[in-house]
């Protein structure tokens, strides 16, 4: 059974970079250029799509956060990640990693709490 | 800019049947945008119920079900239980490696 779960700061100052890494277990990070997403959640509100990445590196960035996300993938490790830059409170969220089967999540990490706060 | 839509809070009796929406605000929801629906409960990681439009998830009771309804994709619950009670959001796949979450519709069941 493939298994994903995010890892990173819970607290990050307003003005930094925030860091995620999703490690994927259960499976290949790498099979059939499978493509691995990033959604996040604020507190009491609802899921915004950041975007994913596929196993050979290609990214597809939400337009309303491109200038400020970086994705990347390392296959060796098993593990894909996420860069957030310049974040303000807004960014204050659950951040889910997650594999696309198709044309959808099918599997979900359990999610990461990630506040912005000096 | 376009935006998914779904219905704020929809309500349900016990073992009624209710149909949850997900459209665009501009233009028709069709089998292209692969809909999916996800179910959320409070604190935990949504799970997928139904995706491209009408499939089912692996053991997902077949009171779930999806479909195009007019312009909108559909999920309809049959039989509605107590703890269908809890959040639902679609996802459309809007072309060119760009997805769009719905702003998710709150089941009550009362």
């Amino acid at each position: 059974q493939l298994q994903l779960q995010e890892s990173g700061p819970g607290l990050v100052k307003p003005s930094e970079t925030l860091s995620l890494t999703c490690s994927v277990s259960g499976g290949s990070i790498s099979r059939n250029n499978d493509h691995w997403a990033w959604i996040r959640q604020p507190p009491g509100k609802g899921l915004e799509w950041m975007g994913c990445i596929s196993s050979s590196g290609n990214t597809y960035y939400n337009p309303s956060l491109k200038s400020r996300i970086i994705f990347s993938v390392d296959t060796a490790k098993h593990q894909f990640s996420l860069k957030v830059t310049s974040v303000t409170a807004t960014d204050t969220a659950v951040y889910y990693c997650a594999k696309l089967g198709g044309y959808e999540p099918d599997y979900w990490g359990q999610g990461t709490l990630v506040a912005v706060s000096s | 800019q376009t935006v998914v839509t779904q219905e704020p809070s929809v309500s349900v009796s016990p073992g009624g049947t209710v149909t949850l929406t997900c459209g665009l605000s501009s233009g028709s929801v069709s089998m292209s945008y692969y809909a999916s629906w996800y179910q959320q409960t409070a604190g935990q990681a949504p799970r997928t119920l139904i995706y491209n439009t009408n499939t089912r998830s692996s053991e997902v009771p077949d009171r779930f079900s999806g479909a195009i309804l007019g312009n909108n994709a559909a999920l309809t619950i049959t039989g509605a239980h107590a703890d269908d009670e809890c959040d639902y959001y679609c996802v459309l796949y809007m072309g060119s490696g760009i997805w769009m979450f719905g702003g998710g519709t709150k089941l009550t069941v009362l």
